[in-house]
Formats: C-alpha cells, sequence, structure tokens
C-alpha cells in the first residue's frame, strides 16, 4: 500500500526559481526521508528528517515536517538545470524493530527549464 | 559508484523463463531491501533481510524469492516470467539496526524485459 502521496505529480519550471514540492502520508512515522532519481538510474538518498524535527536544511534544500498534519514539503532553492529529476518522498512507520523498511510514494517529476 | 552493486544492468528474457538478480550492499550494512519500479506502479516495496534474516515481506508474488546469503550479498529469483513482471528491480541497503538510519543506499538496478 502507499503511504506517502507527492504532489504535485509534475511541475516545470525556470531556472533560477524555487521549487516546492509535498508530500502527505498516513501513518504515525520515525522519520520521513526524500530521494531524487535520474531517469532510469537509482534513488539517491537526499535527506532524512526525524518526527521530532520541523525543519532540515542541507545544501539548497530545505524540509519541512509538520507531523499534526501529517505532511512535509521538499523545498529546492536556485534551481538548475541539473535538479531536472523524480523526487520521491519515503516514510519509515512507527513500529516494531523487526519491520524497518520504508514506503515510497509515487514521486513528483520535475523540469527545469533553461 | 553508490557502494551498492546490483547485476546484471539489464536482462531480456522470455515469457516463462526464470532469471536471478543480484545484490552486494554497501560496505556494513546487514540490511537488504528489494524494490520494484514499474511506470504504472511506483516503487514496490518487495522483501527485506538483515544478516541472512527476512524481516519484512511487502507485495512479492509466490513466484519470487530472495534470499540472503553469509556474505550479505542477495539474490532475488523471479520465476515463471510475465510481461508484467517488465520493470526496474532496484536494491537498497542500510545499516538499520546496526546504527541510527540515515537512509538507504540504492543500487543502479536492474532492467528486466520479457518478451
Amino acid at each position: 500500500s502507499q503511504q506517502g502521496e507527492e504532489d504535485p505529480q509534475a511541475l516545470s519550471i525556470q531556472e533560477g526559481e524555487n521549487a516546492t514540492m509535498n508530500c502527505s502520508y498516513k501513518t504515525s512515522i520515525n522519520n520521513l526521508q526524500w530521494y531524487r532519481q535520474n531517469s532510469g538510474r537509482g534513488l539517491v538518498h537526499l535527506i532524512l528528517i526525524r518526527s521530532n524535527e520541523r525543519e532540515k536544511h542541507s545544501g539548497r534544500l530545505r524540509v519541512t515536517l509538520d507531523t499534526s498534519k501529517k505532511s512535509s514539503s521538499l523545498l529546492i532553492t536556485a534551481s538548475r538545470a541539473a535538479d531536472t529529476a523524480s523526487y520521491f518522498c519515503a516514510t519509515d512507520p512507527e513500529g516494531g524493530y523487526r519491520d524497518d523498511k520504508i514506503i515510497f510514494g509515487k514521486g513528483t517529476r520535475l523540469h527545469i527549464l533553461p | 559508484d553508490s557502494g551498492v552493486t546490483q547485476t546484471p544492468k539489464h536482462l531480456i528474457t522470455a515469457t516463462g523463463q526464470r532469471v536471478t538478480l543480484r545484490c552486494s550492499p554497501r560496505s556494513g550494512d546487514l540490511s537488504v531491501y528489494w524494490y520494484q519500479q514499474s511506470l504504472d506502479q511506483g516503487l514496490q516495496f518487495l522483501i527485506q533481510y538483515y544478516n541472512g534474516e527476512e524481516r519484512a515481506k511487502g507485495n512479492i508474488l509466490e513466484r519470487f524469492s530472495a534470499q540472503q546469503f553469509p556474505d550479505l550479498h542477495s539474490e532475488l529469483n523471479l520465476s515463471s516470467l510475465e510481461l508484467g513482471d517488465s520493470a526496474l528491480y532496484f536494491c537498497a541497503s542500510s545499516s538499520r539496526g546496526t546504527a541510527p538510519n540515515y537512509g538507504y543506499t540504492f543500487g543502479s538496478g536492474t532492467r528486466l524485459t520479457v518478451v
């Protein structure tokens, strides 16, 4: 079953603009992670935010987490052509130690226009 | 190079056949996860192993099986293949269980085409 849902499904912006993607999820979590996937390639881990954190930064990336609304956002500032990719949120559901799989959403396809 | 090695990169096979996908996790990671990515289904979790033991099972078909060996590499076996099994198969590893979770490291995937 799908835990996270990204919004929008696709986004096109001009180079230099900021890109914002949202993720909503259904159950309580230990942490939420964002990944990038270039076309047909493996996923690359971008950032992890724990359930007791509200905001985290990494370079041009800013992630927020609102556990009361079960939602997260990923902001990429000053976008570049190389940021063109699909972005996935993945949740680590709260639960037993043994079952620690993370659940991916279907992703947001981001296209940076020159 | 992410440190997770998947072979082969591409595989073309006929319906009804059986294939084996191989994954070597990043050095030091004990957990291995398999995911299937198809256009209409997104990334679907298949199965997880931790230090040789099955930990979690997702939407894995009975025709599919996996195992993790003492050297920690893992194999995903797909049998009686159908056209709908065509997809990208990813392996990921993590240090979960032995260290704080810093996220998964993914391999570059195996693209399976069933004809």
